[in-house]
């Protein structure tokens, strides 16, 4: 079955140690999200690529970065996680349709110590 | 980014009974999804609806698109204990990939 794949499902990580988060998808869907989601509530977007073509919120702190080496996976590094960090970090992925309907993966529950 | 209010916010309800949640903008969107969430999980897409006007019935679950696609309703007839979670809804417009969420809907329905 097509579907959005995130690894690990769950990821402790210190204070300040850098951490990767994966998400690979069988769709071959063209737009690739991030978001971040805490306790109940919605989805915040922090960036998508549509392609190669990133695009990054105004207001998604740099301490959140993302590549996307080929259409299938896409990587969230977070370089210096803080205690505010900690949450359910979801991908996502559309067709080339503007305003489509998004395909979300299980989530990455990230811990900070 | 365009707004989206849902409501209500938290719904709790017996086995049996009907519930309806309501999502409300003053935007036009191109579609409109909603998703239920289960907690420790990721958003699952329940429906898409495109056209003004439009219902969708999926089992016990009604979806409505406003006529001028600007609000939709989810109902949902003898809930279930497998109904309880998260339910968001989410508009796309046209000008970009990016979607509207609402700040979600917390359904328990208690057996």
């Amino acid at each position: 079955d097509a579907m959005v794949i995130q690894n690990p499902r769950y990821q402790v990580t210190q204070f300040g140690k850098p951490v990767t988060l994966s998400c690979s998808q069988t769709l071959n869907h063209n737009v690739m999200y991030w978001y971040q989601q805490k306790s109940s509530q919605a989805p915040k977007l922090l960036f998508h690529y549509y392609d190669k073509d990133f695009n990054n919120e105004a207001d998604t702190p740099d301490n959140f970065q993302s590549r996307r080496p080929n259409t299938s996976f896409c990587f969230l590094d977070i370089r210096s996680p803080g205690l505010g960090d900690a949450a359910m970090y979801l991908c996502a992925t559309s067709g080339s349709l503007a305003g489509g309907s998004q395909y979300f993966g299980p989530g990455t529950r990230l811990l900070v110590l | 980014t365009q707004l989206l209010e849902q409501s209500p916010q938290f719904l709790s309800i017996q086995e049996g009974e009907n519930l309806t949640v309501y999502c409300n903008s003053s935007s036009v969107f191109s579609s409109l999804q909603w998703y239920r969430q289960e907690p420790g999980e990721g958003p699952v897409l329940l429906v898409t609806v495109v056209t003004g006007g439009e219902v969708k019935k999926l089992k016990r679950l009604t979806f409505q698109f406003g006529d001028a696609r600007k609000d939709s309703s989810l109902h949902i007839t003898a809930a279930q204990p497998g109904d309880t979670g998260l339910y968001l809804c989410a508009g796309g417009a046209q000008v970009d990939y990016k979607l509207s969420f609402g700040a979600g809907t917390t359904v328990t329905v208690r057996a």
